[in-house]
């Protein structure tokens, strides 16, 4: 079955520790994005990535990192710099023409202890 | 830039009544539209799109939303719910009016919470 994986769902991590969260996606899709999605906020873009080893900031790139060194993977790095990383994250993939639908994954819950 | 905005945050509403969920954007371009549900603990799953031709669009599960240009806004509708529509809804706008620059790159409302009633 073609689609996006996220691992772990469920995450737990001190203050002060980096984490990375992993996405997969086996749709052959170019583009790939992170959300972060917080109650009552939508969800808001992280970071993107249209085509591998290249990525762009989003709107709240503050205290993460992405890597895209191959195409089916795109992994999120919150990083100990991030002020409130306790939220659900989501990875999404598409094709890179404009109306081509983004697809998601089942997304991980971070929570900071 | 664009924005998206979900006037309810939360809808309750019995079975087999209908539904409206209202979405209203602004962006200085021309814009596809999209409503995305998503169940508890789950990822976000596309129910329908517009991206041009006809504005009315219609989902599999009998939800449907116009587009209406004139006041900006992409209602989504339903005219008899079930137990099963409950969940989420988002709303959200693409531009493609940027010099491809950022396509796909989407921008959600912050959603709206439907409970469907027995």
């Amino acid at each position: 079955d073609g689609g996006i994986t996220q691992s772990p769902k469920y995450l737990f991590r001190k203050e002060g520790q980096n984490v990375t969260l992993s996405c997969e996606q086996n749709l052959n899709h170019d583009a790939m994005y992170w959300y972060r999605q917080d109650p009552g906020q939508g969800l808001r873009l992280i970071y993107y990535s249209q085509i591998v080893n290249d990525f762009q900031k989003g709107d709240i790139a503050e205290g993460y990192s992405v890597s895209r060194e191959k195409k089916e993977s795109f992994p999120l790095t919150v990083t100990s710099a991030q002020k409130n990383p306790t939220a659900f994250y989501l990875c999404a993939s598409s094709g890179r023409v404009v109306t081509d639908t983004q697809y998601f994954g089942p997304g991980t819950r971070l929570t900071v202890l | 830039a664009q924005s998206v905005t979900q006037l309810d945050s939360q809808v309750p509403v019995f079975e087999e009544a209908p539904v409206e969920l209202r979405c209203n954007y602004s962006s200085s371009v021309s814009v596809y539209l999209f409503w995305y549900v998503q169940y508890p603990n789950q990822g976000l799953q596309l129910l329908l799109k517009y991206l041009s031709g006809s504005t009315l669009v219609k989902s599999i599960n009998g939800f449907e939303a116009e587009f209406n240009k004139s006041q900006t806004s992409f209602h989504l509708r339903k005219p008899s719910v079930h137990i099963s529509d409950t969940a989420e809804y988002f709303c959200a706008v693409s531009d493609w009016g940027a010099g491809g620059t950022s396509y796909g790159k989407l921008t959600f409302g912050q959603g709206t919470i439907l409970t469907v009633h027995p």
